[in-house]
């Protein structure tokens, strides 16, 4: 199974609203609504910001939002925050009942 | 609040058998699937397999020839074996469930990860 496609890194100035997209197939992302995204700062744990698309965790900020269409996931940060620098990854159930993550993206806050 | 807490050998030479352990402690051990996830350093996420308390599991296809879950419900532990390191075998390898949600592919609680380096 070939990892999802995140853009290699992405950046933005504080306040502003970025995008990260996760492209895959109809065999995982565009065939279940099963995505998640991860937020992760150097040397710590993933940390759960996203499930089943557009769900977003107890605790996690409503800055952060998902959404889907055809083979292509995407999550939007808005009002960019200082803290919200870190590496992002998607992840997908797959239609042989496996996971693949993204190749994650660098978010950089100018 | 379930946590999750890990362990194994974090030196290993090419050829021999990682064998790490993850203990499930301050919650339900059964009813869910229980992961394994790796990150080689300065690279991204690889999902190695995952086990239910009953001993079902499912492998990634690329490793699913070296890889082997399971699972002891006495101890409320899960492990992994991983056969024949290689140096692209380095990794932090973290335990992790999708616990809270009831949802596919939501992992939201991981162990602290376990470095593991192979080298000669």
């Amino acid at each position: 199974q070939s990892a999802l496609t995140q853009p290699a890194s992405v950046s933005g100035s504080p306040g502003q609203s970025i995008t990260i997209s996760c492209t895959g197939t109809s065999s995982d992302v565009g065939g279940y609504n099963y995505v998640s995204w991860y937020q992760q700062h150097p040397g710590k744990v993933p940390k759960l910001m996203i499930y089943d698309v557009t769900n977003r965790p107890s605790g996690v900020s409503s800055r952060f939002s998902g959404s889907k269409s055809g083979n292509t996931a995407s999550l939007t940060i808005s009002g960019l925050q200082a803290e919200d620098e870190a590496d992002y990854y998607c992840s997908s159930y797959t239609r042989i009942s496996t996971y693949v993550f993204g190749t994650g993206t660098k978010v950089t806050v100018l | 609040q379930v946590q999750l807490q890990q362990w194994g050998a974090g030196l290993l030479k090419p050829s021999e058998t990682l064998s790490l352990t993850c203990a499930v402690y301050g919650g339900s051990f059964s009813g869910y699937y229980w992961n394994w996830i790796r990150q080689p350093p300065g690279k991204g996420l690889e999902w190695i397999g995952e086990i239910n308390q009953s001993g079902r599991t499912n492998y990634n296809p690329s490793l699913k020839s070296r890889v082997t879950i399971s699972v002891d419900t006495s101890k409320n532990q899960i492990s992994l074996r991983l056969s024949s390191v290689t140096a692209a075998d380095t990794a932090v390898y973290f335990c992790a469930s999708p616990y809270s949600y009831g949802s596919l592919a939501s992992f939201d609680i991981w162990g602290q990860g376990t470095m593991v380096t192979v080298s000669s």
